[in-house]
């Protein structure tokens, strides 16, 4: 596609239960980054990836969060026995590393709400 | 640790006034800064980015003054109109070659009122 597509768009979910949100980066797009947008805040930093690898994700706030990429395109973001304080938008980017002066490009993002 | 401070938090301007919102970042390895534009349920868009080498960069209606050793750059918009209210949120990366991560302000979300 032209963008950066998610899925699912929103995403209701009770306490407890695990989710798993996608992000299509553009396509001959290397770098995938995962940021979670709270209300009111600014966009927090989740997970790096390169490729299939991910050489910084210092950003998960805790064991329950997981992401992965497979065939250096389609990435998940899987957050197990979800919390309340899980409910955000969580947004994919990505970039090319082919050329200095790379472009950031966010998707929509995918708005969870954990009820 | 916030690195990157931003202000104000809101701002209302008049049509045709400048806007100004001013940000503050603490490492000073940061060396790429760029400023987004986010309209209510999208994603954030790329508006105009500067590295410190320079103390000022306009495209349009929009130019980024920095002050390296004050570590602190802000966005302006001159003429501003009412498409250009949407969150501003200032960022600072190290290096722009597809492998930083952003640290992101807080956003700031400009009203421009007719």
């Amino acid at each position: 596609g032209a963008g950066v597509s998610q899925s699912p768009s929103n995403k209701v979910t009770e306490k407890g239960k695990d989710v798993e949100l996608r992000c299509d980066p553009i396509s001959g797009h290397t770098a995938l980054y995962w940021y979670r947008q709270s209300l009111g805040q600014g966009l927090e930093f989740l997970i790096y990836f390169q490729g299939n690898s991910a050489p910084d994700k210092s950003g998960l706030p805790s064991d329950r969060f997981s992401a992965e990429r497979t065939g250096g395109s389609v990435s998940t973001l899987t957050i197990q026995r979800t919390q309340q304080e899980d409910s955000a938008v969580y947004l994919c980017a990505s970039s090319s590393d082919r050329s200095s002066g790379n472009t950031i490009y966010f998707g929509e993002g995918s708005w969870l709400t954990v009820v | 640790q916030q690195q990157v401070k931003q202000s104000p938090q809101s701002l209302i301007v008049q049509k045709g006034g400048i806007s100004i919102i001013n940000c503050a970042y603490e490492n000073t390895a940061f060396d790429y800064f760029p400023w987004y534009q986010q309209f209510p349920g999208k994603g954030p868009a790329l508006l105009i980015a500067i590295r410190p080498d320079v103390s000022e960069k306009k495209e349009g209606r929009f130019t980024i003054s920095f002050n390296k050793s004050a570590k602190q750059f802000s966005l302006h918009i001159m003429d501003s109109q009412p498409g250009d209210s949407a969150t501003y949120f200032c960022a600072a990366s190290i290096g722009n070659f597809g492998n930083e991560k952003l640290t992101f302000g807080t956003g700031t979300r400009l009203t421009i009122i007719p």
